[in-house]
């Protein structure tokens, strides 16, 4: 069965640098999530889109932003990168808000 | 604000052993969730539970929702060494349905062979 989809999976940027991460959901998936998971830690929630309208909203920095386009897939821009941004960052989509969340294997940023 | 908390923050047993996981949140949830995490991997869901004083098993794997809606259980029998992995709780924030997901800080598992 097709999963969630997320590019890179690996990405190694310097401080003060710009990455976008891109996201494709399970087909027929209207709703997707962005958590990141630093080390050791469990994952938190970033920000959410339902029909392509934003969601819900957690601790995302002012310097990330994210969208979702028509095709449903969504992409997570990251600017002014920290060292801190470092972290595992997970997509996940659903069918609806409220059923079972799949999660995607995540793309490890490291900011260096 | 709203929390799950998670006990114990590691587990090591023996294989055979029994092994349990508690979640408490500090609000009532409308359903709670478990996921796997093995290592280096991403979540993989496990469970949904919705009803007050809800069992449900899989396997070796028993789910308990409390009666009370606040807190939850996942026992394993006679662990093997393919459990390994942290095991996260995790609820709906508020009262919302947007889906978004509040984690527990996961309770990691390590099974000697």
């Amino acid at each position: 069965a097709a999963g969630v989809i997320q590019s890179p999976r690996h990405l190694i940027k310097e401080k003060r640098e710009t990455a976008t991460l891109k996201c494709y959901p399970i087909p027929r998936h209207d709703t997707v999530y962005w958590y990141q998971q630093g080390p050791g830690q469990d994952p938190q929630f970033l920000i959410s889109f339902y029909e392509k309208m934003q969601s819900d909203k957690g601790s995302i920095p002012d310097r990330f932003s994210a969208q979702q386009f028509s095709d449903y897939h969504s992409e997570l821009n990251m600017s002014s990168l920290e060292l801190g941004d470092s972290a595992l960052y997970f997509c996940a989509s659903s069918l609806g808000r409220e059923n079972t969340i799949y999660f995607g294997e995540g793309s490890w940023l490291t900011v260096v | 604000g709203q929390q799950v908390m998670q006990i114990p923050q590691y587990q090591h047993v023996q294989e055979g052993e029994d092994f349990t996981t508690y979640c408490n949140s500090s609000t009532t949830l409308s359903n709670i969730q478990w996921y796997k995490q093995r290592p280096g991997g991403h979540p993989v869901f496990l469970i949904q539970l919705v009803k007050s004083g809800e069992v449900k098993k899989q396997k070796r794997l028993t789910f308990q929702f409390g009666e009370a809606k606040k807190n939850s259980s996942l026992h394993i029998t006679a662990t093997q060494t393919t459990d390994v992995g942290t095991y996260f709780c995790a609820g709906p924030h508020g009262s919302s349905n947007t889906g978004k997901l509040i984690f527990g800080q996961g309770t990691t598992l390590q099974v000697k062979p």
